[in-house]
């Protein structure tokens, strides 16, 4: 099973300051398996980004992904109020998901 | 609008089983794969395993293969999930999530969630 390690574990910024968010994997992982949430609290996670760069529908141009292999980066460009909430990363291979154990992303 | 509505919290003795349904509107039931994820308190989520709607073709985790039973009722656009011999590590919230098309290996929507509480 691929386990997905997620870097930091939190990270405190501003609002209007540029996050960048780290997923990497133990074996390399297919780009088009590789995928990003949201997760605000008492909510379900949000998809945001598929296929390691594919922002889902709705999901603003301030988030982008990229990546290949076995490292994976999400950047928020500039930071919203509403965009401080957790972040999980989540791959399929072997017919099998995995998740990463999130980033929380918090208010400086 | 697509939804997925789940049914209600439950609190369960050790050694008990749980049964959480999930309710599929606005988009056609069988084109689009379920799954199920969980999410014990302050951890990342973990998948289950899914249905197939058209099907009934399954695919569980490999740790909770005896244990995990999903299946579907066409009829009316739900899936079921049923754990048993529970434990108080299956303390977590339930959801199902949609994935969009077969090999999407995405999860587009998301149930609101189901807390099962696993205590003496």
């Amino acid at each position: 099973e691929i386990v997905l390690t997620q870097s930091p574990g939190t990270l405190s910024l501003s609002p209007g300051e540029r996050a960048t968010l780290s997923c990497r994997a133990s074996q390399s992982v297919s780009s088009s398996s590789l995928a990003w949430y949201q997760q605000r609290p008492g909510q379900a996670p949000r998809l945001l980004i598929y296929g390691a760069s594919a922002r889902a529908t709705g999901i603003p141009d301030r988030f982008s992904g990229s990546g290949s292999g076995t490292d994976f980066t999400l950047t928020i460009s500039r930071l919203e109020p509403e965009d401080f909430a957790v972040y999980f990363c989540q791959q399929f291979s072997s017919s099998t998901y995995t998740f990463g154990q999130g980033t929380k992303l918090e208010i400086k | 609008q697509v939804q997925l509505v789940q049914s209600g919290a439950e609190v369960k003795k050790p050694g008990a089983s749980v049964k959480v349904s999930c309710k599929a509107s606005g988009y056609t039931f069988t084109r689009s794969y379920l799954h199920w994820v969980r999410q014990a308190p302050g951890q990342g989520p973990e998948w289950m395993g899914m249905v197939d709607p058209t099907s009934g073709n399954i695919n569980y985790a490999q740790k909770l293969r005896g244990r995990v039973t999903m299946t579907r009722d066409t009829s009316t656009s739900t899936v079921y999930m049923e754990l048993s011999s529970l434990r108080s590590e299956d303390t977590a919230v339930y959801y199902c999530a949609r994935e969009p098309h077969p090999g999407a290996v995405r999860f587009d929507y998301w149930g609101q969630g189901t807390l099962v509480t696993v205590s003496s």
